[in-house]
C-alpha cells in the first residue's frame, strides 16, 4: 500500500538532547513537509522540500533540522535550541509543490 | 485576528443528522481550499479539495466556497457515529509555492 510511515510513534527526550524523526513516503512524491501541531493551534510549517537535496525553513523552523539526501524520506531533527518541542508532529508529502499533501499518522514528542 | 478561524466544537450531533462544519478567513487572494479529517492520534485525511467558488459532491460530503463571503463549508449528510472526528479547513493562494493555512479544527461527535 502507498503511503507516508512516521516512526517512532512516541518518543520521548531528555534536557540537552537531539533526537530525530523519520518520515518515508513510497507515494513517488517529489515534495515533503513537516508540520507541527499543538492543542487550540492549526498546524504550522516547520520545513518543506520541493526535491531532493533541496528544503527550505517553514514559520517555525528556529530548533529544527532537516536533510533530503532521497526523495522518499525527510527526517526531522528536534534540536536541544528548541526549548518546547512537546508536541505532535506530522509529515506529509505531494506529487508537486502546490499539489494536494497527504499526512502520515504523526510522532508525539514529549520531555522526559 | 487569525488568518482562518473556525469554531473548536465540540459539535454534538444524533446519527442520520445533516452536519454543517464552516470556515471564515480573511484573506481574498486564497483560492485553494481543502477539508481533512482527523481522528484521534492519527494524521489528517484529505476529504475534499477545491478550487475559487462553488460546491463539489463526493458522496455524502459536499464542499461549498463562498469567495464573496470568505466563508467555507463542509456538509455531511446522514451522519455516521465513525464521522466523529476532528475537521480541519485549509487554504492557500495560487502563486508559487504557498504554504497552507490551517484552522484550528472543529471536533464533531455523532451519537447513535
Amino acid at each position: 500500500d502507498g503511503g507516508i510511515t512516521q516512526s517512532p510513534k512516541y518518543l520521548f527526550r531528555k534536557e540537552g538532547q537531539n533526537v530525530t524523526l523519520s518520515c518515508e513516503q513510497n507515494l513517488n512524491h517529489d515534495a515533503m513537509y513537516w508540520y507541527r501541531q499543538d492543542p487550540g493551534q492549526g498546524l504550522r510549517l516547520i520545513y518543506y522540500s520541493q526535491i531532493v537535496n533541496d528544503f527550505q525553513k517553514g514559520d517555525i523552523a528556529e530548533g529544527y533540522s532537516v536533510s533530503r539526501e532521497k526523495k522518499e524520506s525527510f527526517p526531522l531533527t528536534v534540536t536541544s535550541a528548541q526549548k518546547n518541542p512537546t508536541a505532535f508532529y506530522l509529515c506529509a508529502s505531494s506529487a508537486g509543490v502546490n499539489q494536494p499533501q497527504h499526512f502520515g499518522d504523526g510522532t508525539r514528542l514529549s520531555i522526559l | 485576528q487569525k488568518e482562518v478561524e473556525q469554531d473548536p466544537g465540540p459539535l454534538s450531533v444524533p446519527e442520520g443528522a445533516i452536519v454543517s462544519l464552516n470556515c471564515t478567513y480573511s484573506n481574498s487572494a486564497f483560492q485553494y481550499f481543502m477539508w481533512y479529517r482527523q481522528y484521534s492520534r492519527k494524521g489528517p485525511e484529505l476529504l475534499m479539495y477545491t478550487y475559487s467558488s462553488g460546491n463539489k459532491e463526493d458522496g455524502r460530503f459536499t464542499a461549498q466556497v463562498d469567495k464573496s463571503s470568505k466563508y467555507i463549508s463542509l456538509f455531511i449528510r446522514d451522519s455516521q457515529p465513525s464521522d466523529s472526528a476532528t475537521y480541519l479547513c485549509a487554504m492557500r493562494m495560487n502563486t508559487g509555492f504557498q504554504k497552507l493555512v490551517f484552522g484550528t479544527g472543529t471536533r464533531l461527535l455523532v451519537s447513535p
